[in-house]
């Protein structure tokens, strides 16, 4: 299985702050089959990111996400309160879908 | 709009069986597959498997073989989950999760089920 380590575990940020996460596969993932759920407190995943760079239905501007081969990323350009909650990076290139174990955002 | 429902919690003791249900509203059902998604309190998200809503075959990832049933009732637009035997380390929340047209993602979840397997 393709394990995906996700970085940094945690992040303490300031609202208006620019934060981002790291996703490194263990191996070579095609970037269609990377993507990015947030799971707030106490609530289901939701799809925030899918195919490396595409925000899904309704997801504002401010998060984006990049990256090819192993190395992926995740950016929020400037952190509101609303976005605490647990970042996860998923990939769906190769059998079994995996996750990433997670960031969890805070707020300063 | 497009929903997943599913059922509610359930406390249970090592040994019994659950069954989850999660209901699908506006979209037609057999047209995605359903995925099903564990949790363990405080730990990250484990892919489980998922039905082939349309010919009801189901695929359980290596972890999830023996106890755990996926199964459809399609006339009610409803994929069920039962877990068979169960153990403290089922103690977890379960999601439904519709799988996207291509590229392996998961656009709708449900509100996921609290199991909690206690003596």
């Amino acid at each position: 299985a393709i394990v995906l380590n996700q970085s940094p575990s945690s992040i303490i940020a300031s609202q208006g702050e620019k934060v981002t996460i790291t996703c490194r596969a263990s191996s070579s993932i095609s970037s269609n089959y990377l993507h990015w759920y947030q799971q707030k407190p106490g609530a289901f995943p939701k799809l925030v990111i899918y195919s490396t760079s595409y925000r899904a239905s309704g997801v504002p501007s401010r998060f984006s996400g990049s990256g090819s081969g192993t190395s992926y990323s995740f950016t929020i350009s400037r952190v509101e309160a609303e976005d605490v909650a647990t970042y996860y990076c998923q990939q769906g290139s190769s059998n079994p879908p995996t996750f990433g174990a997670g960031t969890k955002l805070e707020l300063k | 709009q497009i929903q997943l429902v599913q059922s509610g919690p359930e406390l249970k003791k090592p040994g019994e069986s659950v069954k989850i249900s999660c209901k699908a509203s506006g979209y037609t059902f057999t047209d995605y597959a359903m995925h099903w998604v564990k949790q363990a309190p405080g730990k990250g998200l484990k892919w489980m498997g998922w039905i082939n809503t349309y010919t009801g075959k189901p695929t359980y990832a290596d972890d999830f073989k023996g106890r755990f049933v996926f199964s459809l009732e399609a006339s009610a637009s409803t994929a069920n989950l039962q877990i068979s035997n169960l153990k403290n380390e089922d103690t977890a929340t379960y999601f439904c999760a519709r799988g996207g047209r291509q590229w392996y993602y998961f656009d709708y979840w449900g509100q996921g089920v609290m199991v909690t397997v206690s003596s």
